[in-house]
Order: structure tokens, then sequence, then C-alpha cells
């Protein structure tokens, strides 16, 4: 059974900190992972993906990977009450038709 | 207007009853999905869809049957809708290629209510 693990939370932090999201995958064929972001009651909304070991920064957030460990981790500096919402982590793996394996998500909360 | 539009947006039925969600969008994608929503967990693929005449099963597709009507519509249906399928329902589009075929882009969802 392919699976997506995360930490459901809440994982509350300070505003201005940096919040650090984990995610780690079951099938070492994986090979691209992303982040949505989902506030309350609404759809969720692609953050970033990654496919190469190492980090990826865009803006605020930095995803991480490293495939031999299989580990994800996102990273938001300077956090907002905005950034309030579930993390949600997906692996994509060739093998599964393209088809995404979805964590449960974790609650981040930002405490003004 | 939403690139991802469905209806309804919410629906209060009762069990045995035959229920449409339907989906439609205009991304231009070729590739359409429904994912099921329960509390604390993960999106679970119900069906997805390619193009207009690929039409696959995802990981829980037992009591739901779809309709690609046309590239742009795919529509959910619960032939007799049993409490258990209370949750919220999401359609998603996606593009070719590799990371593209990923990059989901979600409705705003249906959340079904089954007494």
């Amino acid at each position: 059974q392919k699976e997506v693990e995360q930490n459901s939370g809440p994982l509350s932090v300070p505003e201005g900190a940096i919040a650090s999201l984990n995610c780690t995958y079951s099938d070492r064929g994986s090979q691209s992972f992303f982040w949505y972001r989902q506030y309350s009651g609404k759809s969720p909304e692609l953050i970033m993906f990654i496919y190469s070991n190492g980090d990826k920064e865009d803006g605020r957030f930095t995803a991480q990977l490293n495939k031999a460990s299989q580990y994800v981790s996102l990273l938001i500096r300077d956090s907002q009450p905005s950034d309030s919402a579930t993390y949600l982590c997906a692996a994509l793996t060739l093998g599964s038709n393209y088809q995404l394996i979805w964590g449960a998500g974790t609650k981040l909360i930002i405490k003004p | 207007d939403a690139d991802v539009t469905q209806t309804p947006r919410n629906r209060i039925t009762k069990t045995g009853k035959r229920i449409m969600l339907e989906c439609s969008q205009t991304k231009g994608h070729d590739r359409m999905y429904w994912y099921r929503q329960d509390p604390g967990l993960g999106l679970q693929l119900i069906y997805y869809s390619f193009d207009v005449k690929d039409i696959n099963k995802g990981e829980i597709s037992d009591g739901y049957s779809v309709s690609r009507q046309a590239q742009a519509k795919f529509s959910l249906s619960l032939e007799s809708a049993i409490p258990n399928q209370t949750a919220l329902y999401f359609c998603a589009t996606s593009d070719l290629g590799l990371a593209g075929a990923n990059v989901l882009t979600f409705g705003a969802g249906s959340r079904l209510t089954v007494l």
C-alpha cells in the first residue's frame, strides 16, 4: 500500500516565525511531490512542487526533498495569520498512471 | 467565472435517492477527476478521465459512476445514495505533461449529506 504520512497537528507557530511541515512517503518510486494549501471549507490550491533532491524556494515558501530518507518538507518563513490552513502533501509515482497519493494534511495555526 | 465550476454546492438527500454532481471547466484541460474528502482524511480518487473516451476507476469507485459528456464536462452520479457517502466532493482538472499532469485545479466543492 503506497502511503503518504503527515502529522495531523494542529501545529501552532507564532507570527513571524518559521513554520516547518513534514511529509514522509513509502514508495521509493515516487518522483514528484506537491504541496497544496486548503483553507477550511475551501478547495485545495497548489503552493509548489518539487522533484529534485534539495531545496526549491518560491517567495516565503521553501520545499525540501530528500529521496534517500523519503522525506519532503515545506518551510514557511515570516509566518502570517493568513497562512493558517491545512497543508496537503501529495506524491506522484509514474507507475500509478500519474495519479497522486495524498497525505491527510497538517493543520497549521499561526498565532498573532 | 471560476475555471472549474461544480453544481450543486450543497445537497441534502435521503438514502436510496439518485444524485448527480456536475462539473464544467473553462481551462481547456483534457484530464478531469472526481475526489472525495472526509474529515481528517486525505483526498480519495473516485474516477478520472484523460479524455472523452477514456474513463478510469480510482481507489474508491464502488457506488459511483461518471459520465464525460464533453471535454469540458464531467459528471459524478450516486445511483442509490447511502449515509457513508456523506462527504465533500471535489472536481479537478489538469493538463498534460509529467509535472503538469498533476498540477490540479480544483472546483469549489460539493457538500453532500445523505440522511
